[in-house]
This record gives C-alpha cells, sequence and structure tokens, in this order.
C-alpha cells in the first residue's frame, strides 16, 4: 500500500542531543513537509520541500534543519539549539497542487 | 501573513446538525482545506474549496465565500465517532508559491448522546 511512514513513534531527547525523525513516503509525490503540534494547537510548518535537493524554512524552522537528497526521503533534524523540542511532528506530501496534504502517523518527541 | 479564526470548542448531539465556521485574512488565497484528527492521530483530509460555494460529500459538506473570507464545515447526522478536532487550513500563492498550508488552531467538537 502507498503511503507515508514516520518513525520512530516515539522519541526521548537527552539536553544538548541531536534527533533525526525519519519521513520516507512511496506516493511519489514531489513536496514535503514537516508540522510540529502543540497541545490544543494546530499544525506549524517547520520546514518544506518541493523537490529534491531544494527546501524553504517555514514559520518555525530555527533549531531544526531538513535534507532532500531523495524524493521518497524528508528527514527533520531536531538541533541542540531547538530549546523546546517536545511536540508532536507530523510529516505531509502532496503530488499536485490541488490535492491534499497526506499525512504519516507522527512522532511524538520527549526531553528526557 | 495569514490569519486562521475557529471557535475552540463546540457540543453537539448524536444525530444533529453541527456547523463549524472559519475566518482568515490572506493576500492570496488559493484554495481552502478541511481536516478531521482524532486525539494523538495524524489529520484526515475532509473536503477542499477552491471556488464560492458548496461542495458536498456525503455527511460532510464545506462552503467557501472569498469575498468574505469565510468557510464552513457541515457535519449531518452526528455520530459519536465524529468527536474530533477539525482543522482550517488555507492555502496562499504569494509565499513562494506551492502547496503551503497554513493551518487554524482546530476546533473539538465533543458529540454527546
Amino acid at each position: 500500500d502507498g503511503g507515508i511512514t514516520q518513525s520512530p513513534k516515539y522519541l526521548f531527547r537527552k539536553e544538548g542531543q541531536n534527533v533525526t525523525l525519519s519521513c520516507e513516503q512511496n506516493l511519489n509525490h514531489d513536496a514535503m513537509y514537516w508540522y510540529r503540534q502543540d497541545p490544543g494547537q494546530g499544525l506549524r510548518l517547520i520546514y518544506y520541500s518541493q523537490i529534491v535537493n531544494d527546501f524553504q524554512k517555514g514559520d518555525i524552522a530555527e533549531g531544526y534543519s531538513v535534507s532532500r537528497e531523495k524524493k521518497e526521503s524528508f528527514p527533520l533534524t531536531v538541533t541542540s539549539a531547538q530549546k523546546n523540542p517536545t511536540a508532536f511532528y507530523l510529516c505531509a506530501s502532496t503530488g499536485d497542487r490541488d490535492q491534499p496534504q497526506h499525512f504519516g502517523d507522527g512522532t511524538r518527541l520527549s526531553i528526557l | 501573513g495569514q490569519n486562521i479564526d475557529q471557535p475552540t470548542e463546540m457540543t453537539a448531539t448524536e444525530g444533529a446538525i453541527v456547523q463549524i465556521n472559519c475566518t482568515y485574512q490572506t493576500s492570496g488565497f488559493n484554495g481552502l482545506f478541511w481536516y478531521q484528527q482524532h486525539a494523538g492521530e495524524a489529520p484526515t483530509f475532509l473536503s477542499y474549496n477552491v471556488l464560492d460555494g458548496l461542495e458536498e460529500k456525503g455527511r460532510f459538506s464545506s462552503f467557501l465565500s472569498r469575498s468574505k473570507g469565510y468557510s464552513y464545515l457541515l457535519l449531518k447526522e452526528l455520530q459519536m465517532k465524529d468527536s474530533a478536532s477539525y482543522l482550517c487550513a488555507v492555502r496562499d500563492q504569494g509565499r513562494g508559491g506551492g502547496n503551503k498550508l497554513t493551518f487554524g488552531t482546530g476546533t473539538q467538537l465533543k458529540v454527546e448522546l
């Protein structure tokens, strides 16, 4: 089945540590997105990529980094510079501008 | 930038009809999406409006008025499983193009017996 796979489902970060969240899609979608969701809040855009080897900052990019070396993969690194990383992280993709974004099941990141 | 407003919470009765409103301000409107999100899960797509009018899809309908910056999601024959957060998201053509969405904070709907 085609879809978006995020891993791990739960992740714990120690102080000063970088962690990487995986997002893989087999939908042949060009565009991929990373969102952060805090309790009782909507989704806020961290980074997005419309094509391989290109990505743009979203509204809250500070403390995060991404890469897009393959069409299928868009990993997100939460760096030690992100002082409040505890949140639910969602990855999405879309193949056409008139089509909705499809979401992965999310990764819940917590601080140890 | 964009500003999207939705009510924070709503309560309705099983079998009833509920309307969830969304107002937005944007410099380059290019479509509005509604998503449903159950607690701890990913959002799932419900509807898409880019032209004025009503889009109907089973028990769910969505309306758009671009001149008023207004949309609503209408849920009919409410079921207990409809208890969820409903997210309004606006696509803005003016910010680098692409399919970048700005989400509202969501409306938490509680369906009661």
